[in-house]
């Protein structure tokens, strides 16, 4: 079956310019993350979701990010406003349900501000 | 803080010898670590996984140890080939929503 898919692939923003990035997990998954990876590091936790509500939003660096799971299914991650250091991979995940099993990933979306 | 982080930051090995990458962690409360393989490109790819009441599981051509009273945690891998060159990350499950905390990954360059 298809796994998690993300777009755009690649996303060339001016400073200052709103972005809004898209994950479609597995179908059926409860559980969306969005991760943060920037060159040469680990991901690193954005934000939440267990269908529709946000649960964690602690890993997001600033009130200019925002994330959305309206239906359970699709989510979006809009930054406000991006600077240069915002440059980096963002990755969503998801897994079957709210417990320790096993995240599957998306490609990722780079964004580089220019 | 917690921590999960690696002792390597590259791994060059001939095809046909074993790897082994190491990860050592911090936080004694996580109950699950997870491999995850990276290529360049790409999202993270599962590997393998282990619970904490486990200290050793197997896979194709991998095996992972882990040694809680060190809080270590490694990733061997048998007969490396060249499609194994990617960075590899550990990661532990942290929290109660089971976000994972990612190491800063080793880079495997398997050389012919």
């Amino acid at each position: 079956g298809a796994g998690v898919s993300q777009s755009p692939r690649y996303k060339v923003a001016k400073r200052g310019q709103d972005v809004a990035l898209r994950c479609d997990p597995i179908s059926g998954h409860v559980s969306l993350f969005w991760y943060q990876q920037a060159l040469g590091q680990g991901p690193e936790f954005l934000t939440y979701f267990q269908n529709e509500a946000q649960l964690d939003k602690s890993g997001l660096p600033s009130d200019r990010f925002f994330a959305e799971r309206p239906e359970g299914s699709v989510s979006t991650l809009k930054i406000q406003r991006t600077q240069q250091e915002d440059s980096a991979v963002y990755l969503c995940a998801s897994s079957l349900a709210g417990g320790a099993e096993t995240q599957y990933f998306g490609p990722g979306t780079r964004l580089l501000v220019l | 803080g917690e921590s999960v982080g690696l002792h390597l930051p590259t791994l060059s090995v001939q095809e046909g010898d074993n790897s082994i990458i190491n990860c050592a962690y911090s936080n004694s409360a996580s109950d699950y670590f997870i491999w995850y393989k990276q290529e360049s490109g790409k999202g993270p790819q599962f590997i393998i996984d282990i619970r904490s009441n486990m200290d050793k599981r197997q896979g194709q051509r991998v095996t992972v140890l882990l040694n809680k009273t060190v809080k270590h945690l490694s990733l061997q891998i048998a007969a490396t080939q060249p499609g194994d060159s990617a960075v590899y990350f550990c990661a532990g499950i942290s929290g109660g929503y089971n976000k994972l905390i990612f190491g800063a990954g080793t880079r495997l360059a398997v050389h012919p």
